[in-house]
């Protein structure tokens, strides 16, 4: 099956500092997405992007598909943003199975 | 939009019983994903529902889990005869298009 990295496992920033988080897959996909669980263990759908950019706010997110990777772009970081951020992929659009990377540990310090 | 609702959040019981976890979806969200995670992992998918009909079921699923969705509403997962690996947090999402899946709270599973 397809097989998802994500880098780095896990990233220390002061409040006010920018981090790029980035997601390899080994396959081509159709459906890509990003998620941020909180301290408290939910899930939240920050981004479906399965190529392109998009943007939220402080957050932005690229994905390049013929390279095969993801990269979420937070600015100005707050303490808020801790947490662990996941990247899911699935080879088809409107597949009910998406493979999750381990995640990257976001711990930011006011 | 109420988002969709797991219960119970948290459920503590002992090797060898039975336990079944309920899951509402956002109410017209036609698909619906089970997933289990563990301490410092990603989640891992269970099996899919599109409608009443259960699509696809991952090889994590023995014979022990079963999960229905009963008029293409709320679903169920239920577990036999419990084993402390079965210990985890269990995931519920839904979708309406298949893109973006949003998730519940979770039920957190202890076997003890």
């Amino acid at each position: 099956g397809i097989q998802v990295e994500q880098s780095p496992p896990d990233l220390i920033l002061q409040e006010g500092a920018n981090s790029t988080l980035r997601c390899n897959f080994s396959d081509s996909v159709n459906n890509l997405q990003w998620f941020h669980q909180n301290p408290w263990g939910q899930l939240i759908n920050l981004f479906y992007i399965p190529s392109g950019t998009k943007q939220n706010g402080r957050l932005s997110a690229t994905t390049v598909a013929t390279e095969r990777y993801s990269l979420l772009y937070i600015s100005s970081s707050q303490t808020t943003d801790s947490g662990v951020y996941f990247c899911a992929v699935a080879y088809n659009t409107n597949a009910g199975k998406s493979t999750f990377g381990d995640g990257t540990t976001l711990t930011v310090k006011p | 939009d109420t988002g969709v609702s797991q219960d119970p959040r948290h459920k503590i019981t002992k090797r060898g019983q039975n336990v079944t976890f309920r899951c509402d979806p956002i109410s017209e969200h036609n698909r619906l994903y089970w997933y289990r995670q563990t301490l410092g992992q990603g989640p891992e998918f269970l099996t899919y529902f599109q409608n009443e009909a259960q699509l696809e079921k991952s090889r994590l699923l023995s014979d022990r889990f079963s999960a229905e969705r009963p008029k293409g509403s709320f679903s169920t997962l239920e577990i036999q005869r419990t084993e402390q690996g079965d210990s985890a947090m269990y995931l519920c999402a839904s979708s309406l298009d298949g893109h973006t899946i949003y998730f519940g709270s979770g039920t957190r599973l202890t076997v003890v």
